[in-house]
């Protein structure tokens, strides 16, 4: 196991709600990615933390917002919910920035918008 | 065109057959390269890095050809262990901030039959 954990394992939501998943990442990691990944797609970069500041963000709309902890433990939470963000959520974890690091991916987060 | 572009498959092979995946990038940018494994409803784990010498981790050999910006997956003696989808990453800049994201084919799913 990547000792990357991920909170809740599946989630029903109705559109316009709020959800917030929660991310663990590995023992001495200092840096999260999260991704999407719908049904028979790869998984879409969303945005990465660094030492509690966001380092990067791919193509999302604002709704989708994050946090990361001083435990470096970090949060994704997305407003205003569509039935399109159905998917799978997951983080991953690594050592730095540098782009050459092995990230560890956590086992997801499963969302359902009705 | 998509980032990372590769053969959506699937494919089905016998015990003990050889199998190669293809992978093509846009970005010329990209510093490091990976192929992860993922099995159905569970999280992408690392399979190998790629590097330009090319690489082989028992039965797998990996090669990445910077110039065409081609990427390939050679499994040998297919094992029904090997049944899963196999994306293609790519490490590339991110337009926003310093960070580098993984970018993600969108998977080759591959089925290897008694």
């Amino acid at each position: 196991e990547t000792g990357v954990t991920q909170s809740p394992t599946h989630l029903i939501k109705t559109r316009g709600q709020q959800v917030t998943l929660r991310c663990s990442s590995q023992s001495g990691h200092n840096t999260v990615s999260w991704y999407q990944q719908a049904l028979g797609q790869g998984p879409q970069f969303i945005f990465q933390y660094y030492r509690e500041e966001e380092n990067g963000r791919g193509n999302f709309p604002p709704r989708f917002s994050g946090l990361q902890f001083p435990n470096y433990s970090s949060e994704l939470n997305v407003n205003a919910l569509e039935l399109d963000d159905s998917a799978l959520y997951l983080c991953a974890s690594s050592l730095g920035v540098s782009g050459g690091e092995t990230q560890y991916f956590g086992p997801g987060t499963r969302l359902l918008v009705l | 065109r998509k980032e990372v572009e590769q053969d959506p498959g699937p494919f089905n092979v016998p015990e003990g057959a050889t199998v190669a995946f293809n992978c093509t990038y846009s970005n010329s940018a990209s510093q490091s390269f990976f192929w992860y494994r993922q099995d159905c409803r569970k999280e992408p784990k690392l399979l190998m890095s790629v590097y330009s010498s090319g690489n082989e981790d028992g039965r797998f050999t990996a090669q990445l050809n910077r110039a065409s910006q081609y990427i390939s997956l050679l499994i040998r003696d297919s094992k029904l262990s090997d049944s899963a989808t196999y994306l293609c990453v790519v490490n590339m800049p991110i337009s926003s901030g310093s960070a580098r994201q993984l970018t993600f084919g969108s998977g080759t799913q591959l089925t290897v039959l008694p």
